[in-house]
């Protein structure tokens, strides 16, 4: 059964970079078939993608998050991160990373989630 | 920039069927933009309930089902049960690579 997991600092200071891991077991990130995305949940709000990398590298931003959005992949540890810069108190929200499907049209399997504030 | 559509709210009896829908601000909904549901209950991730319009997912129970209906994708639940209460959200594949959530339906169950 794959598994992901996110994994980072829970408080980021504004104007800093945020940055979240995603470690993947059970199945390999360099697998031809799918890519591996990143997801927010602002409290209360509705989910948002944020974009998506596929194990070659290639990458999907969200056009409103795409000027501070870097997500990149880490075959060996199998593993994908998220950096956010610049993030103001408008970036606090639950963080999930997920397998998508084949295209990158859907979402798989999700990780648990990750709650990130943004606070002096 | 396209907005994806939802009812804020919807309530349907115990052991009755629903209908929630999933449109575009502009245009209609088909099956090119691989359309997929997602329930998610306070405090847990999503869970994905369907995909590419029909397909129901691994362990997915069928009385949950995907279809087009008009100009909106649609997610049909019969026999609605307590633990249906959820919210529930679509999302829309855009074309390069992107995908776009729907601001999610709120299920009441009562």
């Amino acid at each position: 059964q794959l598994q992901l997991q996110e994994s980072g600092p829970g408080l980021v200071k504004p104007s800093e970079t945020l940055s979240l891991t995603c470690t993947v077991s059970g199945g390999s990130i360099s697998s031809s078939s799918y890519y591996w995305g990143w997801i927010r949940q602002p409290p209360g709000k509705g989910l948002e993608w944020i974009g998506s990398i596929y194990y070659s590298g290639s990458t999907y931003y969200s056009p409103s998050l795409k000027s501070r959005v870097t997500i990149s992949v880490d075959t060996s540890k199998n593993q994908f991160s998220l950096k956010l810069s610049s993030v103001t108190a408008a970036d606090t929200a639950v963080y999930y990373c997920a397998q998508m499907g084949v295209g990158a049209t859907n979402f798989d399997y999700w990780g648990q989630g990750t709650l990130v504030t943004v606070s002096s | 920039q396209t907005v994806v559509t939802q009812e804020p709210s919807f309530s349907v009896s115990p052991g009755g069927t629903v209908t929630l829908t999933c449109g575009l601000s502009s245009g209609s909904v088909s099956t090119g933009y691989y359309p997929s549901w997602y329930q998610q209950t306070p405090g847990q991730a999503p869970r994905t309930l369907i995909y590419s319009t029909n397909t129901r997912s691994s362990g997915v129970p069928d009385r949950f089902s995907g279809s087009i209906l008009g100009n909106k994708a649609a997610l049909t639940i019969t026999g609605a049960q307590a633990d249906d209460e959820s919210d529930y959200y679509c999302v829309l594949y855009m074309g390069s690579g992107t995908v776009v959530f729907g601001g999610g339906t709120k299920l009441t169950v009562l």
